[in-house]
């Protein structure tokens, strides 16, 4: 079965830093990959997925993630951090066998905390 | 625009009461999905839908089921509501297709008295 974990809790970073938030996969095979945000009171959004190919995906709101298949990650980065990024992240796993849909295994969330 | 909306947004109920959340996309979407989550949970799922009259359990489906009688709506039932069940609710649905993205509605805070 495929799992997640998100080893950090809770991270503080100050406004203009850099960011990077962990997520390590167990998987039998290359999966796929996805990162969400939720912001308070609001659903998830969609930041940037992996599927295949160039392992460094590009994603909205200036956003990055490098899959590392040695290192079974797919670490969240970026190069300067806003007050409005203060949010709960959740990286995400979805099987390549699995039929019409791919179910997605999530972590357990990072809540990220921006002090300006 | 295409969307996805939750009914209700908060509910409160008592122990032993059926409870129905409501979940309607306009997507066009075949695939539908019922999360719950809970703090140091993460999201989890409960039932998922590949199109009418299909329905499938997740992770975490006692207690819980749904019915797919068209393309838009996905209702969650709790059949007898239990403390334990007091959670965020969060529906999704996503286009046919292994790793489609999965789109969330805003959510549905239940507390369970």
């Amino acid at each position: 079965a495929q799992s997640v974990t998100q080893p950090d809790i809770h991270i503080t970073v100050s406004e203009g830093a850099s960011l990077e938030l962990r997520c390590n996969y167990s998987y039998g095979a290359t999966p796929y990959l996805f990162w969400y945000v939720q912001s308070p009171g609001q659903g998830l959004q969609l930041l940037l997925k992996y599927f295949s190919g160039d392992t460094l995906v590009q994603g909205i709101k200036g956003f990055e993630a490098e899959f590392k298949r040695s290192q079974s990650s797919f670490n969240l980065r970026k190069p300067s951090v806003h007050w409005s990024d203060a949010a709960e992240y959740f990286c995400a796993v979805g099987a390549r066998n699995t039929g019409t849909a791919s179910k997605l295994t999530f972590g357990t969330g990072t809540r990220l905390q921006v002090t300006l | 625009d295409a969307e996805i909306t939750q009914s209700p947004r908060h509910k409160i109920t008592e122990t032993g009461r059926q409870v129905t959340l409501a979940c309607h996309q306009t997507w066009n979407h075949n695939n539908m999905f019922w999360y719950r989550q809970d703090l140091g949970h993460g999201l989890r799922l409960i039932h998922y839908s590949y199109g009418v009259q299909d329905t499938n359990k997740g992770e975490v489906s006692d207690g819980y089921s749904v019915s797919r009688s068209n393309t838009e709506d996905l209702p969650l039932t709790l059949e007898s509501a239990a403390s334990s069940q007091t959670s965020v609710y969060f529906c999704a649905s996503s286009a046919t297709g292994v790793g489609e993205t999965q789109y969330f509605g805003p959510g549905t805070r239940l507390l369970v008295l």
